[in-house]
C-alpha cells in the first residue's frame, strides 16, 4: 500500500531563514509524489509534483523537494520563509487508480 | 485554469435533515472527482471516488447510502449527506482530475464546505 509519513506536526520559523518538511513515503512502485498547501479558509493549493522525470522538483513560491529512493525521502525545502508561508502542508502519494493519499500535515508558523 | 468550485462554503442544518454539496469544475471537464473529508486539526480522508456517468466508488468505511454522490455531468458532482447527525459536521473537499492533459494524477481541489449539524 502507498503511504506517506509527514515527520514532523509543526514546524516554526523565523522570517528568512530556510524552511524544511520532511516526509517519507512507502510504495511498491515508483510513486507519484505531491506536496500541497492549505490556507486557512482556502483550498489546497499543489506546490509541486514528481512524476519520475527531474529528482529535484521545483514548485511554486520558492519552494523545491527532492525525491530520493535511496532515502524514500520528499523532504520540502525553501531557502527563505516568507510569512505568508504560514499554513498547513501535506505530503501526498498517488495510490493508484488517481486516488490520493494524505499525511497528516505539518502546520508551518513563521516568526517575524 | 483548472478551478474547482463548491457551493456552498458553509452551511448549518438540523439534524435528520439532508444537506446538498456540489462540486463544479469551472474551466475543464473531469470524468473523475473525489471527495473528502476532513476533521479540526487532521488530515484529508478520501470518502468516495465520482466517475461521471456510473456509480460512485466508496472507501471502506463509508455509507454510500449516508453520503449519496451524483455526477450527472463532465463538470459537476453532487454530494447529499442524508439524515445529517450532528458526528457528520465536518468540512468536506471535492477534487477533480482533468479529462485530457495530465499525464499525472494531478487533482485540482475545491475550497470546501464547511457542515454543522446542530
Amino acid at each position: 500500500a502507498q503511504s506517506v509519513t509527514q515527520l514532523d506536526s509543526h514546524v516554526s520559523v523565523s522570517e528568512g531563514t530556510p524552511v524544511l518538511l520532511r516526509c517519507n513515503y512507502s510504495s511498491s512502485y515508483s510513486p507519484s509524489l505531491f506536496w500541497y498547501v492549505q490556507h486557512p479558509n482556502k483550498g489546497l493549493q499543489l506546490l509541486l509534483k514528481y512524476t519520475s522525470a527531474a529528482t529535484l522538483v521545483k514548485g511554486i513560491n520558492g519552494f523545491e523537494a527532492e525525491f530520493k529512493k535511496s532515502e524514500t525521502s520528499f523532504h520540502l525545502t525553501k531557502p527563505s520563509a516568507h510569512m505568508s508561508d504560514a499554513a498547513e502542508y501535506f505530503c501526498v502519494v498517488s495510490k493508484g487508480d488517481y486516488k490520493l493519499s494524505f499525511g497528516a500535515g505539518t502546520t508551518v508558523t513563521v516568526r517575524a | 485554469g483548472a478551478v474547482v468550485s463548491q457551493h456552498p462554503s458553509w452551511v448549518i442544518c438540523k439534524s435528520g435533515t439532508s444537506v446538498k454539496i456540489e462540486c463544479r469544475s469551472l474551466d475543464f471537464q473531469a470524468t473523475t472527482m473525489f471527495w473528502y473529508r476532513q476533521f479540526p486539526k487532521q488530515s484529508l480522508m478520501l470518502m468516495a471516488t465520482s466517475n461521471e456517468g456510473s456509480k460512485a466508488t466508496y472507501e471502506q468505511g463509508v455509507e454510500k447510502d449516508k453520503f449519496l454522490i451524483n455526477h450527472a455531468s463532465l463538470t459537476l458532482s453532487t454530494l447529499t449527506v442524508t439524515s445529517a447527525h450532528p458526528e457528520d459536521s465536518s468540512f468536506y473537499i471535492c477534487s477533480a482530475r482533468r479529462l485530457a492533459g495530465e499525464i499525472t494524477d494531478t487533482q485540482y481541489f475545491g475550497p470546501g464546505t464547511r457542515l454543522t449539524v446542530l
